[in-house]
């Protein structure tokens, strides 16, 4: 059982360029989202889905675009990095109800030169 | 919208000693869920414990253990017995029970440094 996979797990990228982080869960999962962590700022969600065809935004939307197709993918557009982008990035998926654990990926950790 | 707020950036515990992390929330609501998440230096995100706020009786998983104060909206996580191990990040979130806020919100975090 592998869980959410989020690749890559190391990106170095120039400003004003454009990636996709890549998440991807076989859990069948309803929820899915993504999470920025910043030191001293926590995870600081940045858009979530509740089931294919459905995201929204998060605290930290701002220069991000998702897309859910699919149950079991949810990628991470960013547009055109900038500096302040930089940060590891997690996603998560959990089913909808109630106490049941977010399972995460192990992270992208994004440096925008 | 909830927030949540943990106090102590930074605990250090001597091994086999207890430590206890603050976490303290703020929602309107009366049914919710709240967890502790370990993040140890690989990265990876690990459930600790979890608590259902409409039982009073606090949810313990062998060496953890929380106190959850529903009318002071606290909910702080009792490290029994502390290993190297437990080094670590601790977060605190919160999720709500209602369709529509399925997010889960988390505190900024606390170093935890056990010292041999």
């Amino acid at each position: 059982n592998a869980g959410v996979t989020q690749t890559p797990k190391f990106q170095v990228l120039k400003t004003g360029q454009s990636m996709t982080l890549q998440c991807a869960q076989d859990m069948n999962h309803e929820y899915m989202s993504w999470y920025r962590q910043d030191p001293g700022m926590g995870l600081r969600l940045i858009h979530y889905s509740v089931g294919a065809g459905i995201t929204d935004q998060g605290e930290v939307p701002n220069g991000y675009n998702v897309s859910r197709s699919t149950t079991e993918d949810f990628p991470l557009r960013l547009l055109s990095a900038a500096p302040s982008q930089t940060s590891v990035y997690f996603c998560a998926s959990s089913y909808m109800t109630g106490n049941t654990e977010a399972f995460f990926g192990q992270g992208t950790r994004l440096t925008v030169v | 919208a909830q927030t949540v707020t943990q106090s102590q950036p930074e605990m250090s515990v001597q091994e086999a000693e207890t430590v206890t992390l603050s976490c303290t929330y703020d929602t309107s609501e009366s049914d919710y869920y709240l967890f502790w998440y370990k993040q140890p230096p690989s990265r990876q995100m690990i459930l600790v414990i979890r608590q259902e706020a409409y039982k009073q009786q606090n949810a313990t998983e062998n060496r953890f253990s929380v106190n959850f104060q529903k009318a002071a909206k606290s909910f702080s996580l009792k490290i029994s017995d502390s290993q190297l191990g437990d080094a670590a990040m601790y977060f605190c979130a919160y999720r709500s029970s209602q369709g529509g806020s399925e997010k889960l919100v988390f505190g900024k975090g606390t170093k935890l440094t056990v010292n041999p």
